[in-house]
């Protein structure tokens, strides 16, 4: 079993809609919570980053994490045809030196 | 340069030749990691280095697998008697410190092994 899961999609919804993403986790270790976002033959670019449980909030995107269920979870409203990308949840133990990756979910917004 | 550069961006080889991937971090950035992306895979980490030294290699597949960073600034990663399998994008990030920087990920190097 890998130590992040992340069901790979693909994930298509017409623009405006609202998409909700998620990754479930065994380690109870891990402290630091982040989403990246990665276009085709891009790099991952952080989209969120939270510590410990909790909702942080930042434009269209909110993410969640419930410790207690080792799940975590991404929200984008009002969903745009640029949010068009793969979606990587990531965590470590202890800040970013060591992130562990889910597999990703591609997206799609259509107009 | 403005972000992290990486070279070359697509490298073909055979099996059982040698590879080297470079990495330019930010300017200013201590910090520099290594990681592979297989084929609809997340990020896999494979090491990294805080200054001049290796922090944590424990993502090194196997002793075929090495990487350096001779002046705290560019990082080679160096793959030996490449096999089929490490056929991958090797991606490379920075950030300003290894524990509270962002990682900043260049667009990676896409190794091919024939």
């Amino acid at each position: 079993q890998k130590e992040v899961e992340q069901d790979p999609g693909p994930l298509s919804v017409p623009e405006g809609a609202i998409v909700s993403l998620n990754c479930t986790y065994s380690n109870s270790a891990f402290q630091y919570f982040m989403w990246y976002r990665q276009y085709s033959r891009k790099g991952p670019e952080l989209l969120m980053y939270t510590y410990s449980s909790g909702n942080k909030e930042d434009g269209r995107f909110t993410a969640q994490v419930d410790k207690s269920s080792k799940y975590i979870s991404l929200f984008i409203r009002d969903s745009q045809p640029s949010d068009s990308a793969t979606y990587l949840c990531a965590m470590s133990e202890g800040g970013y030196n060591k992130l562990i990756f889910g597999a990703g979910t591609r997206l799609a917004v259509h107009p | 340069g403005a972000g992290v550069s990486q070279t070359p961006s697509n490298k073909v080889t055979e099996k059982g030749k040698y590879v080297e991937l470079r990495c330019d971090p930010i300017s200013g950035h201590t910090a520099l990691y290594w990681y592979r992306q297989s084929l609809g895979q997340g990020p896999e980490f494979l090491i990294y280095f805080q200054g001049t030294g290796a922090a944590d290699d424990s993502g090194l597949p196997n002793d075929r697998f090495f990487a350096v960073r001779p002046e705290g600034s560019v990082s080679t990663l160096k793959i030996q008697r490449t096999e089929r399998g490490d056929s991958a994008v090797y991606l490379c990030a920075s950030s300003v410190d290894s524990y509270t920087g962002e990682l900043f990920f260049g667009e990676g190097s896409r190794l091919t092994v024939l």
